[in-house]
């Protein structure tokens, strides 16, 4: 099945730095969502985007949709060590039974 | 609030015998959603479920069988262990209506090991 594009796998950042992320997909989304995931648990949604062009803030973390609906965005700022883990995107087009298509995440390590 | 829950949390089985993992939630989600995750996989959809009584398959369902008899329940069984089965398996639910009814929300995940 589809797959959406985040790159790289891996990013190591220094504590305090900023951090951006992306995910790219062949078809438009009418719904993104980030995701983290802690070593050991579940994905946690960080933040959901409903509109092409919208920015929404959560804390630190910032994420937007693309204006193609193509992609999606997620920044984190003054990055701290609890910032480790895997960050995913997922899109859907919404509807009934409606599912979402993940991207594969971003390893996040973060050095004190 | 307990949200969703999964048990077993970790499962070490042997090739051929059954397994059940339970999945409970407690916000009267309609749909519920099993997934696998494997490194270089991502998450992978398995079955999921629209209502009580109401499944369908997902990406990857073979060697999986799940029912729901009651909203806030959605077990599934491997019915015949494979050494391939060996996954963190999550369960997920969602809303039906509403603006939000396309966010996921996850379990925290039973690690099954097949010998």
């Amino acid at each position: 099945g589809q797959q959406l594009n985040q790159s790289p796998q891996s990013m190591f950042i220094q504590e305090g730095e900023d951090v951006s992320m992306n995910c790219t997909s062949s078809s438009i989304f009418n719904t993104w969502l980030w995701y983290k995931q802690d070593p050991g648990e579940g994905p946690v949604l960080l933040i959901a985007l409903y509109k092409a062009g919208e920015l929404t803030s959560n804390g630190r973390l910032t994420a937007q949709f693309g204006i193609t609906r193509k992609d999606s965005f997620l920044n984190i700022s003054a990055s701290i060590p609890s910032d480790v883990g895997i960050y995913f995107c997922a899109g859907t087009l919404g509807g009934a039974n409606s599912k979402l298509t993940f991207g594969k995440g971003i390893t996040l390590s973060v050095r004190p | 609030d307990a949200g969703i829950t999964q048990s077993p949390r970790y499962k070490i089985t042997e090739t051929g015998r059954q397994v059940t993992l339970m999945c409970h939630q407690t916000w009267s989600h309609s749909y519920m959603f099993w997934y696998r995750q494997d490194l270089g996989h991502g998450l992978r959809l398995i079955y999921y479920s629209a209502a009580a009584d109401i499944t369908d398959k997902g990406e990857v369902p073979d060697g999986y069988v799940v029912s729901r008899s009651k909203t806030e329940n959605f077990p599934l069984t491997l019915e015949s262990a494979t050494r391939s089965q060996t996954s963190v398996y999550f369960c997920a639910s969602r809303e039906s209506g509403g603006r939000s009814y396309n966010e996921q929300f996850f379990g925290p995940g039973t690690r099954l090991t097949v010998l």
